[in-house]
């Protein structure tokens, strides 16, 4: 079966330090692949997607995500972090074999503290 | 203004009763999917539509009912609503993305 891990389920670090969050999925043919942020108490946005060509995305907020196909990855970034970026970041595919239906990941909540 | 929208954004139920969420999107998109996100589950799928009169489960299916008479419009149905139904639930609609609506906070007492 397909899945999606995001290796940090909680991350705390300080304004202007450096974002990486993990994605990797398990799925061998074609993937789209994207980044959700749900702000407290909001809905899920989106950040940014991949579907074919330059595999280093950037997004909005100043977030970028890189794919990696041989790592099975998809790490998203952002090299100096505001308060305002504290939120909950999701992961997700999207196969061949399942065109519409997305693969969450758990989500992995981020802290920021001032 | 365009998009997806929920109704009710809270709702207060008691055990047994019916509960219909409504799902309504502006974009005419062929897909729309409802999951509830519960703290610990992330988000779970729980039935999607391809188009209108499509529809099929997802990964927790049991105790709801979906319709799809309308691409515009995607209602999901808790029969006898239970506790462990408690959640906040999504409608999200797209093709090769998906867009979320603001969610329907839903106690069952």
């Amino acid at each position: 079966a397909q899945s999606v891990s995001q290796h940090n389920h909680h991350v705390i670090l300080s304004e202007a330090a450096s974002l990486e969050l993990g994605c990797n999925y398990s799925y061998g043919g074609t993937v789209n692949l994207f980044w959700y942020v749900q702000y407290p108490g909001q809905h899920l946005q989106l950040l940014l997607k991949y579907f074919s060509g330059d595999p280093l995305v950037k997004g909005i907020k100043g977030f970028e995500a890189e794919f990696i196909k041989s790592k099975f990855s998809f790490n998203l970034r952002k090299p100096s972090v505001q308060w305002s970026d504290t939120a909950e970041y999701f992961c997700a595919v999207m196969t061949t074999d399942s065109w519409g239906k997305f693969q969450f990941g758990a989500g992995t909540q981020v802290v920021v503290t001032p | 203004d365009a998009g997806i929208t929920q109704s009710p954004r809270y709702k207060i139920t008691e055990t047994g009763r019916q509960v219909t969420l409504m799902c309504h999107q502006t974009w005419s998109h062929s897909y729309m999917f409802w999951y509830r996100q519960d703290l610990g589950h992330g988000l779970r799928l729980i039935y999607y539509s391809a188009a209108a009169d499509i529809t099929d489960k997802g990964e927790v299916p049991d105790g709801y009912v979906v319709s799809r008479s309308k691409t515009e419009n995607f209602p999901l149905t808790l029969e006898s609503a239970t506790r462990s139904q408690t959640s906040v639930y999504f409608c999200a609609s797209g093709t090769d993305t998906q867009y979320f609506g603001p969610g329907t906070r839903l106690t069952v007492l």
